[in-house]
């Protein structure tokens, strides 16, 4: 079975452009997460959706960042404009219901400099 | 809002030997407690989990030890390999409502190495 697919695996882009992650997550799951994960903060929830609506989205760090998830098989994570900061390892991960397990994708290393 | 405290931050062991990884969490409510593993160039996969109405789960060389009372619960590697080198995350609920429909609340990490 294929498991969560992000895209790309690797970015690395002059600050100020826009960036944007893709994720796909497994067929037949309802919550979609996206995470980000660095050595100073660790593995962070930035957002997640239900059925394709976010539901919390109190851990994304600024306007500047923003997702969508237009359909069940398809969820975008933005940054525009970008900053050094944002430089970290972007996760996305999926769950079968609401007591499941979350799934992992293999992340996206984005690099802004 | 949910804390999860994880310690050590890194564990050198032998082969054979047995790796212990402990977090503490803070909010009252609870239904799941996982463990996470990522190897390098991964993302974190499930490797064990445990609700809170028992104290003990052992699945092959892993067993998670949870004290309600201490708020506490351990990740324990019998027999330590090379492969199982990488990085170990525990988690908690971050819901007030300790229901896992919500979010989860990751460790900082513990990175684990294995010496042949």
């Amino acid at each position: 079975d294929a498991g969560v697919i992000q895209s790309p695996r690797h970015e690395v882009t002059e600050m100020g452009q826009e960036v944007t992650l893709r994720c796909k997550p497994i067929s037949g799951h309802d919550y979609l997460f996206w995470y980000r994960q660095t050595m100073m903060r660790g593995l962070e929830l930035l957002i997640y959706f239900n059925n394709n609506v976010p539901i919390d989205d109190s851990g994304m760090p600024e306007d500047r960042f923003s997702a969508k998830m237009p359909n069940a098989s398809f969820s975008t994570l933005k940054i525009q404009p970008s900053e050094p900061r944002d430089s970290a390892v972007y996760f996305c991960a999926s769950r079968g219901g609401p007591r499941g397990t979350q799934h992992f994708g293999d992340g996206t290393r984005l690099s802004i400099l | 809002q949910q804390q999860v405290k994880q310690s050590p931050q890194s564990l050198i062991v032998q082969k054979g030997g047995i790796s212990i990884i402990n977090c503490a969490y803070e909010n009252t409510a609870f239904d799941y407690f996982p463990w996470y593993q990522q190897f390098p160039g991964k993302g974190p996969a499930l490797l064990i989990a445990i609700r809170p109405d028992v104290s003990e789960k052992k699945e092959g060389r892993f067993t998670i030890s949870f004290n309600k009372s201490a708020k506490q619960f351990s990740l324990h590697i019998m027999d330590s390999q090379p492969g199982d080198s990488a990085t170990y995350f525990c988690a908690a609920p971050t819901n007030a409502g300790g229901t896992s429909y919500g979010k989860l609340t990751f460790g900082q990490g513990t990175i684990l190495t294995v010496h042949p």
